[in-house]
């Protein structure tokens, strides 16, 4: 079956550090691979997604490549903001993009 | 941009109650609305499929009775919590999906349940 795997959070860090979020899957056939974010007090936004095997999705800085060999798809950005501070959300989808399937969710606190 | 308000964004009720919850797709007409759960540290799993003008399709495990799922419009989206238990406290979160938007599905904020 389809499921995804991150790493539990919360992630704290300092303005202008490296981030990291681990995301692992498990999934049938070929599936697209999402990044959602969601800030307090709003609702899940997509952040960058890849439809196949090492495809890159970027924005606004964040980047993740689709790994089908280690079937990963790990967030990175290079310097994070006070501003990124959310609740990061690694996603698949099936063939059919009729279903979604999360992961837990991180917590991303970046401090002055 | 498209916007998805759900209501309430929190809400405490007293157990053997019923609760509803509202998505509302702002600016689109939504063909199909989700229901997502999420209890604390772990994934958001979907509950049901709401197709507007048809029955909603719920997920292995989840109780249609209790949960129920209305897709009258196709701007509006509800689910009610039927006879509220302590363990039906979760996290609740609908996306609706415009038909030419294929994977760009919008968000609502969430609903925290908590049934006292």
């Amino acid at each position: 079956g389809n499921s995804v795997t991150q790493m539990e959070g919360p992630v704290t860090l300092s303005e202008e550090a490296f981030l990291t979020i681990n995301c692992t899957y498990t999934a049938t056939g070929y599936p697209s691979l999402f990044w959602y974010v969601q800030y307090p007090g709003e609702g899940l936004q997509l952040l960058l997604k890849a439809t196949k095997a090492d495809d890159k999705g970027s924005n606004k800085g964040f980047e993740a490549t689709y790994r089908k060999e280690t079937t990963s798809f790990h967030l990175e950005k290079g310097s994070v903001q006070v501003s990124d501070s959310a609740v990061y959300f690694c996603a698949l989808s099936g063939t059919d993009f009729n279903k979604f399937y999360f992961g837990s969710g991180t917590k991303l606190n970046v401090k002055p | 941009g498209a916007v998805v308000s759900q209501h309430p964004s929190r809400v405490i009720c007293k157990s053997g109650t019923s609760v509803k919850i509202e998505c509302r797709s702002l600016d689109f007409q939504a063909t199909t609305m989700f229901w997502y759960r999420q209890f604390p540290k772990q994934s958001l799993m979907l509950m049901a499929t709401s197709n507007e003008g048809s029955k909603a399709t719920y997920e292995q495990g989840v109780e249609k009775d209790k949960f129920l799922i209305n897709h009258a419009s196709l701007t509006l989206s509800t689910l009610t919590v039927t006879s509220a238990h302590p363990e039906d406290s979760s996290f609740y979160i609908c996306s609706a999906r415009e038909a030419w938007r294929g994977t760009r599905d919008i968000f609502g904020q969430g609903t925290r349940l908590t049934v006292v």
